[in-house]
């Protein structure tokens, strides 16, 4: 599979744990994106990586949120002491800049986080 | 500013036609949609562009009126695959890339 992975699919954790999340871009993809997806919503843009570098963070992403991306590659999204509100599917995408005015995102299959 | 995606859902009989708009109150760059099944991830379907450049599935169309600040997917001869809650997503510049604003989406269920 030459998709973007996602790992873990599920997490449940209890309120005041830290948690850690990893995305897997589609290789050579040097841009790699973060979106929190509530039910019923469309996705939400969290931050965003091109190549190690972070050049876009949502205010969706508080104190408690941390993202990265070393040697642009892997991405990691650590959430610190996790509140019930925090409870979403976390969804990363990957694209890489082609030769016409925008690219296309592809998403993997997400992050589905309970917080108890 | 989120756009509006309607109808918010749609129940179709399989071979029958629909479509799903998209609406901004800001000028867009382009439109992407995209259809998301139960538990799995958004696949993308289409992308729209100013100038009317398009890019995507052959068996999906869809229309991109920019000086409405509207887009329609029109989805045809509709089969059970289709189900799924589409999304639209417009395009918000940042440095060197963009980020997708996506609606709450449309719900399309298509019965046999």
């Amino acid at each position: 599979d030459t998709g973007v992975s996602q790992d873990p699919r599920h997490k449940i954790t209890k309120r005041g744990q830290n948690v850690t999340f990893r995305c897997d871009p589609i290789s050579e993809h040097n841009r790699l994106y973060w979106y929190r997806q509530t039910l019923g919503q469309g996705p939400e843009f969290l931050t965003y990586f091109q190549n190690e570098a972070q050049l876009e963070k949502s205010r969706l992403l508080s104190d408690r949120f941390s993202a990265e991306r070393p040697k642009g590659s892997f991405s990691t999204l650590e959430i610190q002491r996790t509140e019930q509100g925090d409870s979403a599917m976390y969804l990363c995408a990957s694209s890489f800049p082609g030769t016409g005015s925008t690219d296309t995102q592809y998403f993997g299959p997400g992050t589905r986080l309970t917080v108890l | 500013q989120q756009p509006v995606q309607s109808p918010q859902a749609v129940i179709l009989r399989e071979g029958e036609d629909a479509v799903i708009n998209c609406s901004s109150s800001k000028a867009l760059y382009s439109v992407h949609w995209y259809r998301q099944k139960h538990g799995e991830a958004p696949v993308f379907l289409m992308i729209l562009l100013k100038g009317g450049e398009q890019k995507g599935h052959e068996k999906i169309s869809a229309s991109f009126n920019e000086k409405k600040q509207q887009s329609s997917l029109y989805l045809t001869a509709s089969q059970l695959s289709y189900s799924g809650t589409y999304f639209c997503g417009t395009e918000v510049r940042m440095d060197s890339s963009y980020k997708l604003i996506f609606g709450s989406g449309t719900r399309l269920l298509v019965r046999p």
